[in-house]
């Protein structure tokens, strides 16, 4: 059961427009979400996360969009560059046996077309 | 941000070897956690290391297959025993970062079993 889901595995965007990467999640308790990029050969780099509480969190070019009632966030990013290429994965927090743990959806491959 | 160094980068291995992946942290901290990214999947949560007691491993992982040892607040080690090529995966290292929802990974160990 795939409690974060995101349905585009792949996404390409012209230099300087705006990217959307969405996220779909199942369980209401998730108190905090999280957006990650990962270049080839590299580990995930924390890029952004939003409290369950709130509804935006914007971070320069990043902005994190959550609409609880449809269960769903968005990663806006705006203008896009060529460096932005790499694969986003969504995660979303949970308390559970003393401590926080992070279920990941599968990514989405972003390629920022010069 | 804490800074994740894991060993070996990568390796190629014979089915039925054992191999043990290293994660280093350069500050302590309580708990450090091993994932795995198997091909075109999410990065899934094996266990949670907490210094001085017994990992606490997720459902479909077991200690006899993937041993952990957490001997200080800055290191630990994962052995994938007994390997088979379903074991070939990306396996990641992570810590939590000093914010809340924020958490850190090393550069992964590429593993392939042949």
């Amino acid at each position: 059961d795939q409690q974060v889901k995101q349905n585009s595995p792949s996404l390409s965007v012209q230099e300087g427009r705006i990217s959307i990467l969405n996220c779909d999640y199942t369980n209401s308790m998730f108190d905090y979400f999280l957006w990650y990029k990962k270049y080839p050969a590299e580990g995930p780099t924390f890029l952004i996360s939003i409290s369950s509480i709130k509804d935006k969190n914007e971070d320069g070019r990043f902005t994190v969009f959550l609409n609880k009632s449809a269960k769903h966030l968005s990663l806006h990013i705006v203008p896009s560059q060529p460096g932005d290429s790499a694969v986003y994965f969504c995660a979303a927090s949970l308390y559970t046996s003393g401590t926080y743990k992070y279920i990941f959806g599968t990514g989405t491959r972003l390629k920022v077309l010069a | 941000s804490a800074v994740i160094s894991q060993k070996p980068s990568r390796d190629i291995c014979q089915r039925g070897t054992s191999l043990t992946i290293q994660c280093q942290v350069d500050s302590q901290v309580t708990m450090m956690f091993w994932y795995r990214q198997q091909p075109g999947q999410s990065l899934t949560l094996i266990a949670t290391a907490n210094q001085g007691s017994e990992a606490t491993y997720e459902s479909g992982f077991v200690i006899d297959k993937f041993p952990i040892s957490r001997p200080n607040l800055t290191f630990s080690t994962l052995t994938v025993s007994n390997m088979s090529p379903e074991d070939s995966s990306i396996y990641l290292c992570s810590v939590e970062g000093f914010l809340r929802a924020e958490a850190f990974f090393g550069q992964g160990t590429r593993l392939t079993v042949v």
